[in-house]
């Protein structure tokens, strides 16, 4: 059973318009969540986090944002940029206290920006 | 400053084969994890090492096994090769200092299983 779920295996967007990627998640234990974008060819790159505390997450053209009584979360970025096109990974990890536990994640989002 | 490498890059291997994967974190960094992730699906876990030692273990069986170096390296081996191992095989580093410490991964090891 799949604990972190992206239902939209893509999205295309248009230049300099908003791009939001969506993702849900069951396990009431995750308290910390984090987005990844993958190019072709090369590991997943940390892009934002956020912690079960807070609703709101900003950095820079990417906010991310927590609903924890519906369990979801999304990624806004404005504006969207051609080199945003990628694949985007939502993960949830449980705090155990101590090191970031192992990260559960998405099946991911294909974003397209075209020019 | 190096980030995480792996080798190698491609592997091609045959059912009941044996493999080894290699991880180097990024400087400074202390945790390894290591992630199996098939075609058209995210990563999967398959466990974290911290000083020597597997702190934490996924889902999946006994043939896949780790170990981690003095230096912080790490290696991946995987017994009696199946088809379904076929996958790009991703290391992360980290550094322990709590949970919020991000992981990150390098460009992976794409292994085929024949």
């Amino acid at each position: 059973d799949q604990q972190v779920k992206q239902n939209s295996p893509s999205l295309s967007v248009q230049e300099g318009r908003i791009s939001i990627l969506n993702c849900d998640y069951t396990n009431s234990m995750f308290d910390y969540f984090l987005w990844y974008k993958k190019y072709p060819a090369e590991g997943p790159t940390f892009l934002i986090s956020i912690s079960s505390i807070k609703d709101k997450n900003e950095d820079g053209r990417f906010t991310v944002f927590l609903n924890k009584s519906a369990k979801h979360l999304s990624l806004h970025i404005v504006p969207s940029q051609p080199g945003d096109s990628a694949v985007y990974f939502c993960a949830a990890t449980p705090n155990y206290g101590g090191s970031q536990g192992n990260l559960i994640f998405g099946k991911g989002t294909k974003l397209s920006v075209k020019p | 400053d190096a980030g995480v490498t792996q080798s190698p890059t491609h592997l091609i291997k045959t059912r009941g084969q044996q493999v080894t994967l290699r991880c180097s974190p990024k400087s400074g960094h202390d945790t390894v994890s290591w992630y199996q992730q098939a075609l058209g699906q995210g990563p999967q876990f398959i466990f974290q090492y911290y000083e020597e030692e597997e702190r934490q273990r996924g889902n999946f069986p006994d043939r896949f096994s780790g170990h981690q170096f003095p230096n912080y390296s790490s290696e991946l081996n995987v017994n009696a090769l199946l088809l379904g191992d076929s996958a790009l095989y991703l290391c992360a580093s980290s550094l322990d200092r709590g949970p919020t410490d991000t992981q990150y991964f390098g460009p992976g090891t794409r292994l085929t299983v024949l």
